[in-house]
């Protein structure tokens, strides 16, 4: 069964770090890759997706993400934290079934917090 | 406005009494779902649907039916609720194509069993 991985479940980083946050999947081929975010209270907001193409995609809010096939990783960066950033993240991987619809499976999470 | 809206936001019951956690959709999407978020352990699939009247089992359908008589509304239904089944619970809608379609998601509703 396809699996994601995201190892920490915390992080803590001052504001104007970098911020790498990983993930890792497990599954035959390729699937979509996502990485959605969760503020306090609220829904969950897309951040940016992998389909295929170039391996480093440019999302919303100053984030990207880099698909390394090789390692079976989607791991999000951002190069310069805000204290607004502070929220849990959630990588997720869409099996790309057929006949069409979204089967997401998530991640655990990782809960990211912003130091002033 | 494009959205997918869930009632109750938040929600206290005890153990037993039924409840219908309502999910709406305004863009004419065919496939909705619905996901529960637990600490530690992310999002899961409870089940979905493809279009009317076909819904399907997710990863964690136990304790939940659901139905799918109009395109635009999904309600989830707890018969017997157990403490369980407290939770957050996330509704979601996207397209139904063979294709990538972004997947909305709604407000969450937060369900307590006592």
């Amino acid at each position: 069964a396809q699996s994601v991985t995201q190892p920490d479940i915390h992080i803590t980083v001052s504001e104007g770090a970098s911020l790498e946050l990983r993930c890792n999947y497990s599954y035959g081929a390729t699937p979509y890759l996502f990485w959605y975010v969760q503020s306090p209270g609220q829904g969950l907001q897309l951040l940016l997706k992998y389909f295929s193409g170039d391996t480093l995609v440019q999302g919303i809010k100053g984030f990207e993400a880099e698909f390394k096939r090789s390692q079976s990783s989607f791991n999000l960066r951002k190069p310069s934290v805000h204290w607004s950033d502070a929220a849990e993240y959630f990588c997720a991987v869409d099996p790309i079934l057929t006949g069409g619809g979204n089967k997401l499976t998530f991640g655990t999470g990782t809960q990211l917090k912003v130091e002033l | 406005e494009a959205q997918v809206t869930q009632n109750p936001r938040y929600l206290i019951t005890v153990t037993g009494k039924k409840l219908t956690v309502t999910c709406s959709q305004n863009m004419n999407h065919e496939y909705m779902s619905w996901y529960r978020q637990d600490p530690g352990l992310g999002l899961r699939q409870i089940y979905y649907s493809m279009n009317v009247e076909v819904t399907d089992k997710g990863d964690v359908p136990e304790g939940y039916k659901v139905s799918r008589k109009e395109k635009r509304n999904f309600p989830l239904i707890l018969e017997s609720p157990s403490p369980n089944q407290t939770s957050l619970y996330f509704c979601a809608s996207s397209l139904a194509r063979e294709t990538y379609n972004e997947q909305f998601f709604g407000p969450g509703t937060r369900l307590t069993v006592l």
